[in-house]
C-alpha cells in the first residue's frame, strides 16, 4: 500500500477554534478517504476525493486534494465538542486495498 | 440494514488460548477486511478477502486465520493467543469502490 505521513500527530484547540490535518505522500495517489474515529469508537467513512485540486465541503468540514495528488487536507471550522477524535487519511491505490495514515487525534477544550 | 457487526464485544484470553472473532455483513459486499488497532495507533491490515473462498495476507497476519465461506461471514481466528495480539480488532466490508465500512470491534487482552 501507498504510505502516508499525517501532521499534526495531536492537535488541542478552544472550541471555536479552527483546526486543520495534512497527509502528504511521496508517491501521486489515485484517491484519497478521510475517516473520523471517536473516542472507543469505530471509523467511519467521511469522504473520498478523486479529482486533482477538488474541494469537497460537509458542513464545517473542508475537504481538499492538491493538484499534484500527493495531499491532501481537512479543515474544521469554529470547531465543537462534537468533531473530538481521531481523523485519518487513507490513500487509495486503484485497488481495493487502504493504507491507514497514523491518524490526528484532535482534542477539543469546551 | 444491520452493516457489519462483530462479536463478541470484548473478551479476555489467557496466553495460549484460541478464539475465533466473527464478523457478518448484510450488505452484500465482496470485499471484507481485518484490522488490528493498538492503543494510539493507526489501523493495520490483518488479512483481506475479494469474494467468498478468496482470502489474503494483509500487513501483518502471523498468529491469525481466516475463512471465507459465504459473502456474509468472514471470521478471524487466533491460534495460541500472546500478549501481543491485544488489541482492539476491526472487521470492515466494501463494495469495491474502497470505502469500507466497519464494524464496532472487538477489544481483546491476552494475559
Amino acid at each position: 500500500g501507498q504510505q502516508v505521513m499525517q501532521i499534526p500527530q495531536y492537535q488541542h484547540v478552544q472550541e471555536g477554534e479552527d483546526f486543520t490535518t495534512y497527509c502528504n505522500s511521496s508517491t501521486t495517489l489515485s484517491n484519497i478517504q478521510w475517516y473520523k474515529q471517536r473516542p472507543g469508537g469505530h471509523p467511519v467513512f467521511l469522504i473520498q476525493l478523486v479529482k486533482s485540486g477538488e474541494v469537497k465541503k460537509q458542513k464545517r468540514l473542508t475537504f481538499q486534494f492538491g493538484e499534484a495528488k500527493k495531499n491532501s487536507s481537512l479543515h474544521i471550522t469554529a470547531t465543537q465538542t462534537t468533531d473530538v477524535g481521531t481523523y485519518f487519511c487513507a490513500p487509495g491505490a486503484g485497488s481495493y486495498q487502504l493504507t491507514f495514515g497514523k491518524g490526528t487525534k484532535l482534542s477539543v477544550i469546551p | 440494514n444491520a452493516g457489519v457487526t462483530q462479536t463478541p464485544k470484548f473478551r479476555i484470553l489467557k496466553i495460549g488460548q484460541s478464539m475465533t472473532l466473527q464478523c457478518a455483513q448484510d450488505m452484500n459486499h465482496n470485499y471484507m477486511y481485518w484490522y488490528r488497532q493498538d492503543p494510539g495507533m493507526g489501523l493495520k491490515l490483518i488479512y483481506y478477502s475479494v469474494g467468498a473462498g478468496i482470502t489474503d495476507k494483509g500487513e501483518v497476519p502471523n498468529g491469525y486465520n481466516v475463512s471465507r465461506s459465504t459473502t456474509e461471514d468472514f471470521p478471524l481466528r487466533l491460534e495460541l493467543a500472546a500478549p501481543s495480539q491485544t488489541s482492539v480488532y476491526f472487521c470492515a466490508s466494501g463494495g469495491g469502490g474502497e470505502t469500507q465500512y466497519f464494524g464496532p470491534g472487538t477489544r481483546l487482552l491476552v494475559l
